[in-house]
């Protein structure tokens, strides 16, 4: 069975101080994907990022890094000089990369972020 | 705007009533999704469909039922037999696995309806 493990429920940060979520995965898969999705106050989850199980380079969008070790089976979000708008709950998430599994995900409990100005 | 469409916003129900939640969309996506999220729990599958006519159950079915009869509309009906029925629940949909790469796996979410049972 698939299970994601984000340990950290809720970080306070003041503006500007990066902060890295933390997420921890377990599947029997070889080939699965992550992802990271944004839940603000309006309640729909936004897209961040999708990458695959055979692709361990790491990422840079603008001020979000991710960074993916397949040894730890871990996938952990950095944002970088956080801002207010940055408040939010995100959410990691794992997907079987079978065709025949559709694309369920599995989600993490979630990491609530508050960004004080 | 292509989207999701969730409603209602917020419901209340009393103990022992059934309630159906609308989702419904406009994006041409082949499969949809009913997550319930919890406190602390993040979100967890109900029900999923890829096809019209097709859907099955997912982590947490019990207590809940679903339909497809057209390609734009998913609703969930909350039944009473669901013992704790009070959450927030979000409609997904997204492109059926084996078109473009770039796009799979990605959800497309609603705003969500929040379910309050007295």
């Amino acid at each position: 069975a698939q299970k994601v493990t984000q340990a950290q429920t809720e970080i306070s940060v003041v503006e500007k101080e990066d902060v890295t979520l933390d997420c921890v995965y377990e599947t029997r898969d070889t080939t699965y994907y992550l992802f990271w999705y944004k839940q603000p106050p309006s309640g729909e989850l936004v897209f961040l990022i999708r990458r695959n199980s055979f692709d361990e380079q790491n990422e840079i969008s603008g001020r979000y890094s991710w960074n993916f070790q397949k040894s730890t089976s871990s996938f952990n979000f950095t944002i970088t000089a956080s801002q207010v708008v940055d408040s939010a709950v995100y959410f990691c998430a794992l997907s079987e990369a079978k065709e025949a599994a559709g694309n369920k995900l599995t989600f993490g409990g979630g990491t609530r972020v508050l960004v004080k100005p | 705007d292509g989207g999701i469409t969730q409603s209602p916003k917020y419901l209340f129900r009393k103990e022992g009533q059934n309630v159906t939640l609308s989702c419904e969309q406009n994006l041409n996506h082949d499969a949809m999704y009913w997550y319930r999220q919890d406190p602390g729990q993040g979100l967890r599958l109900i029900y999923y469909s890829q096809i019209v006519n097709d859907f099955q159950k997912g982590d947490i079915a019990e207590g809940y039922s679903v339909s497809r009869e057209k390609k734009e509309s998913f609703p969930l009906t909350v039944t009473s037999a669901q013992k704790n029925p009070t959450a927030f629940y979000l409609c997904a949909s997204s492109k059926k696995r084996g078109t473009p790469i770039a796009t799979t796996g990605e959800l497309f979410f609603g705003e969500g309806s929040r379910l309050t049972v007295l």
